[in-house]
């Protein structure tokens, strides 16, 4: 069965503080999305990684992709109140039009 | 700028109710999506289409039904509403994925069933 796992499912952190949140999956794939959802709200994309090894920065937000591992990190540097929100990760099917989503990270930020 | 609309951003319908939701994008995108999505259970996909006449069930697709007329508009058709479908309703849009393309999503519509 093709997976998704987002680690953590909920985090909450401090102002000023870094983490990571984490996207695993079972399946071979290269393209990777992340996801932002504010509560109440619909899906913006955030970023878009398209090969082994790649990177994406926006302000405080980093993600990459290792394509060998399977695996997609969200770091997010000296955390601010309005990163608060869900995240998610999804995978493109090579063979499909679909994408796989995690559960989503939902992250609270307290000032 | 990419546009994704969704008819109603709030719907409230009695059990066994006939609901139509539409969706329109405007970026001429084969592909259109309708996910539900509700707490702690993520978005799931409930039908896609991937062109004009044509598509596909998702993962939970018992109890509605798509149609896809023309190109920019994907509806969503609840044929009986009943109460264990209320949630929040997003449709979404992409580009052909060879690309890498991601999906754009519409406001959402939350459907309260009575």
């Amino acid at each position: 069965e093709l997976k998704v796992e987002q680690n953590p499912l909920f985090l909450s952190m401090q102002e000023g503080k870094n983490y990571t949140i984490y996207c695993n999956y079972s399946t071979t794939s290269d393209r990777l999305y992340w996801y932002r959802q504010d509560p109440g709200k619909s899906l913006e994309s955030l970023f878009v990684l398209l090969s082994n090894g790649a990177v994406k920065q926006e302000g405080r937000l980093m993600a990459s992709l290792d394509t060998k591992a399977r695996l997609s990190t969200l770091h997010i540097t000296a955390a601010v109140h309005d990163l608060s929100a869900t995240y998610f990760c999804a995978v493109d099917m090579d063979s499909n039009y679909q994408l796989i989503w995690g559960a989503g990270t939902k992250l609270i930020i307290k000032p | 700028d990419v546009k994704v609309t969704q008819s109603s951003r709030y719907l409230v319908k009695r059990t066994g109710e006939k609901v139509f939701l539409e969706c329109v994008q405007d970026m001429d995108h084969e592909n259109m999506f309708w996910y539900r999505q509700d707490p702690g259970l993520g978005l799931r996909l409930i039908y896609f289409s991937y062109d004009v006449k044509m598509k596909e069930k998702g993962d939970i697709p018992e109890g509605y039904s798509v149609s896809r007329e023309k190109k920019e508009r994907f509806s969503l058709i609840l044929e009986s509403a009943s109460t264990n479908q209320t949630s929040m309703y997003l449709c979404a849009s992409r580009a052909p994925s060879q690309g890498g393309e991601t999906q754009y999503f519409g406001p959402g519509t939350r459907l309260l069933v009575l």
